[in-house]
């Protein structure tokens, strides 16, 4: 089975500082990752996603990704945030075999002025 | 395409009422979920279906169930809601064909008083 760990409920930035969210999980099998994004009183769209190949991915909006075998992790990176980024942000693994999607608690990007 | 459909957005129900989400997609996605959102738990996996007449359950399916009669049509039903049913729900489709992206409604939030 897999599981997915966002360390970080919230993370509070400044407008045009650079960010990290922080993604691990734990599979015996290979997978698939994703990360999603919910903007206040919308449902989930779709970030970015590692299925294979380069291990730094780059999603819509400025954000990329890097796959990280050995760390288990896939942490989302943006260079300098907006305050339109303001959102929920969702680290997500499925099992290559199967399209079942677990999700991670969520971590809560707040940007200030 | 309009996508994943849901209704409806907003709903009450009082304990041990009965009532189906609906969800539709026109994609001609085989694969079809619903999810549960509670603030700080992420998304849950109540039911998912990887076509028509199969479904199975997911993390979270006491209290629920589901159908797919059809490729387009996933219902959710409650028959004897719970304040613990009180949540946001997501339905969400899937394809291989197109990339194991998931499309999402725009989510139900239900109130159970």
């Amino acid at each position: 089975a897999q599981s997915v760990t966002q360390l970080d409920s919230q993370v509070p930035v400044f407008e045009e500082a650079p960010v990290e969210l922080r993604c691990n999980y734990s599979s015996s099998v290979s997978v698939y990752l994703f990360w999603y994004v919910q903007y206040p009183n919308q449902g989930l769209q779709l970030l970015l996603k590692y299925l294979s190949g380069s291990t730094l991915v780059k999603g819509i909006n400025g954000f990329e990704a890097e796959f990280n075998k050995s760390q288990t992790s896939f942490h989302l990176r943006k260079p300098s945030v907006h305050i339109s980024d303001t959102a929920e942000y969702f680290c997500a693994v499925s099992d290559v075999n199967t399209d079942k999607l677990i999700f991670g608690t969520g971590t809560r990007l707040q940007v200030f002025p | 395409n309009a996508g994943v459909t849901q209704t409806p957005k907003f709903r009450i129900l009082k304990i041990g009422q009965s009532m189906t989400l609906q969800c539709a997609q026109d994609m001609n996605h085989n694969y079809m979920y619903w999810y549960r959102q509670d603030p700080g738990m992420g998304l849950k996996l109540i039911y998912y279906s990887v076509g028509a007449g199969i479904t199975d359950k997911g993390e979270v399916p006491n209290g629920y169930n589901v159908s797919r009669s059809t490729t387009e049509d996933f219902p959710l039903r409650l028959e004897l809601a719970a304040p613990s049913q009180t949540s946001v729900y997501f339905c969400a489709s899937s394809s291989p064909r197109d990339g194991e992206k998931l499309f999402f409604g725009s989510g139900t939030q239900l109130s159970v008083l």
